[in-house]
């Protein structure tokens, strides 16, 4: 149980063009769901908490325009970078959480999504 | 932004070698501290969750160990196998955020 797919798990785009990237649990309903960028050899770094039937909250230096999250069900939340420019290239990779906001609380990850932007 | 630290970056170790590294983190604002392992090309999986400072846990050959006063988790491996290639992953975990290491990378060479 707890299964979090990801899609695509490539992609390659142009510059100026815009990506979406889903996120779903497949045999859970997550009320919320976490979006994280990883540069190479550095760690996981949260971007925003997506909220199902609500607005995602954003970390700060993260362009909230620039990363539109949109969770219209309980299983689903998307990331669509807008006008994705070389620097946006990255692993984007999701998480849900079961178990509520407590320290024993645990985040499923999905496989993730490699971009890269030309 | 937090610093948790794993050590060693990377390892090489024989088939049958049993094998240890580290994760550090503040001492303060702890909450709880995750493990994950990390194959290439797949999801991270949850090993352990831990709460407690001296708490120990096992799953199979895989164990680990927790000193919240001072900042510290281990992650011990019995007896590598091939299977265990992966990277490890340590997360420190404040009740509001969690925060990643940048990985334990195990190769075990048969």
């Amino acid at each position: 149980g707890a299964v979090v797919s990801q899609h695509p798990s490539r992609v390659i785009c142009k510059s100026g063009t815009s990506v979406k990237i889903e996120c779903r649990s497949l045999d859970f309903q997550a009320t919320t769901m976490f979006w994280y960028r990883q540069f190479p050899k550095q760690s996981l770094m949260l971007m925003a908490t997506s909220n199902e039937g609500s607005k995602a909250t954003y970390e700060q230096g993260v362009e909230k325009d620039k990363f539109l999250i949109n969770h219209a069900s309980l299983t689903l939340s998307t990331l669509t970078v807008t006008s994705a420019h070389p620097e946006d290239s990255s692993f984007y990779i999701c998480s849900a959480r079961i178990g509520g906001a407590g320290g024993w609380a645990t985040q499923y990850f999905g496989p993730g999504t490699r971009l890269l932007v030309l | 932004i937090l610093n948790v630290e794993q050590s060693p970056q990377s390892l090489h170790v024989q088939e049958g070698d049993s094998t240890n590294f580290t994760c550090s983190f503040p001492s303060s604002n702890f909450y709880a501290l995750h493990w994950y392992r990390w194959e290439t090309a797949k999801s991270p999986e949850a090993l352990f969750v831990m709460t407690l400072n001296g708490d120990e846990k096992k799953k199979g050959r895989i164990s680990a160990t927790l000193n919240t006063k001072e900042g510290y988790s281990y992650l011990y491996i019995k007896g590598s196998q091939p299977e265990d290639s992966a990277t490890y992953l340590c997360a420190f975990h404040t009740g509001n955020q969690f925060y990643f290491g940048t990985g334990t990378s195990l190769t075990v060479i048969p």
